[in-house]
């Protein structure tokens, strides 16, 4: 079981571009959940997709966005990336029919935005 | 609110000494509550989890301890090891599976 995996481990972005990050959730989990984290804190909620749906989401500006697909994996997209969105950006699944379980994560995208 | 929070954001132990993280949380409706370890350069680790029916539990070598009357809980790591050198979240579950982290604390061991 190779868990949750994240890709790319690390990316580079100016500002101003948009970029897409990608997770596929550990084998027999469906819930996907994304966060950030800046240096130093704590990880941050940015939204939950379950059966391709956004069902929750935490404070963040409508420039992020997701998918989930069929195979229960999914995307984080950011549009006009401005400086602060820097950040490691990790995904975190939860098992089918136990969404307020124990959450594993992944290793996270490092995005620097320059 | 929604806040979870750290007393200390770091903390210094000798290698074979046991330690001891605290953290403590706003919302007193919260019943389910994990503790995170993550290592520099990698995502969070589950260590151990306790629901609110619970006031401790204990897994291998680390014991979490809630005391909601105070709104605080603990994770003691005993005969603290280098490998055990990293950041430490306490994490609030809210209803569907949103995460609340606290800052975390690092924690340093000493050979």
């Amino acid at each position: 079981d190779a868990g949750v995996t994240q890709s790319p481990t690390h990316l580079i972005k100016t500002r101003g571009q948009q970029v897409t990050l990608r997770c596929s959730p550990k084998s027999g989990h469906d819930t996907v959940s994304w966060y950030q984290q800046a240096l130093g804190q704590g990880p941050q909620f940015i939204f939950q997709y379950y059966e391709e749906e956004e069902r929750q989401r935490g404070n963040f500006p409508d420039r992020f966005s997701g998918h989930q697909f069929p195979n229960y994996s999914s995307e984080l997209n950011v549009n006009a990336l401005l400086l602060g969105d820097s950040a490691l950006y990790l995904c975190a699944s939860s098992p089918i029919g136990k969404p307020d379980t124990e959450a594993f994560f992944g290793q996270g995208t490092r995005l620097t935005v320059v | 609110g929604e806040s979870v929070g750290l007393h200390l954001p770091t903390l210094s132990v000798q290698e074979g000494d046991n330690s001891i993280i605290n953290c403590a949380y706003s919302n007193s409706a919260s019943d389910y509550f994990i503790w995170y370890k993550q290592e520099s350069g990698k995502g969070p680790q589950f260590i151990i989890d306790i629901r609110s029916n619970m006031d401790k539990r204990q897994g291998q070598r680390v014991t979490v301890l809630l005391n909601k009357t105070v709104k605080h809980l603990s994770l003691q790591i005993a005969a603290t090891q280098p490998g055990d050198s990293a950041v430490y979240f306490c994490a609030e579950i809210h209803q569907g599976g949103k995460l609340i982290f606290g800052q975390g604390t690092e924690l340093s061991v000493k050979p």
